[in-house]
């Protein structure tokens, strides 16, 4: 079974402290590894897909990096308006995505 | 574009009643899912339709069943509500498979 762990369940920044988050997968057949941020109260919105070890994407302060094992959502030099939860999901082959319990980021001005 | 449109946004219901959610997924969508968000569980598959037909579906008891018509259009539906049923509930749409796109969600409270 898929199966994805992210690290820490929590992280307070400085504005201006970069930072990384983690997600740690074992999955049978990987059809994407995908990024999501979620305010309180709403549903999650999309960030970034990946694909295939090695890939890099990016947008704004956020990057986000994919080896075998883990995935990494690097956030440099964050705004307080990046406090939000990250949510990092698998894609199988089984039409679903898989869930990890999410990093609260909490970035203080 | 319009994004995901799940009605309505909020609901109290009463232990042992049933409910009905919908979503309209984005217009060429033809796979949508369902997700339900507690704080104890996090976001845990429900069931997934495309083109009307059920290809996926979690482990959730019977109580919890779904739909999808012909527009793509879906619903889903709780019987026999539970105190534990309370929970964000979630759709997203996809067009292939390589990007979901979720709603606001449905606040169910049960009381």
């Amino acid at each position: 079974e898929d199966q994805v762990t992210q690290s820490p369940e929590a992280l307070r920044l400085q504005e201006g402290e970069s930072s990384s988050l983690n997600c740690s997968y074992t999955v049978s057949g990987l059809r994407g590894l995908f990024w999501y941020r979620q305010d309180p109260g709403k549903g999650p919105e999309f960030l970034f897909t990946l694909y295939s070890a090695g890939e890099e994407k990016e947008k704004e302060r956020l990057k986000a990096t994919l080896t075998k094992k883990e995935s990494f959502l690097h956030i440099t030099a964050p705004k307080p308006e990046d406090s939000a939860t990250y949510l990092c999901a698998l894609g199988g082959n089984d039409y679903k995505l898989s869930f990890g319990a999410g990093t609260t980021v909490t970035v203080r001005a | 574009k319009a994004g995901v449109t799940q009605t309505p946004r909020y609901l109290i219901k009463t232990r042992g009643q049933q409910v009905t959610l919908s979503c309209s997924p984005i217009s060429g969508h033809r796979s949508v899912s369902w997700y339900q968000q507690t704080p104890g569980q996090g976001l845990q598959f429900l069931f997934e339709y495309f083109s009307e037909t059920q290809r996926n579906k979690g482990n959730f008891p019977g109580r919890f069943s779904g739909r999808q018509f012909s527009n793509s259009r879906s619903e889903m539906n709780v019987s026999t509500l539970e105190l534990g049923d309370s929970a964000l509930y979630l759709c997203a749409s996809s067009l292939a498979g390589n990007g979901y796109t979720f709603g606001s969600g449905t606040r169910l409270t049960v009381v």
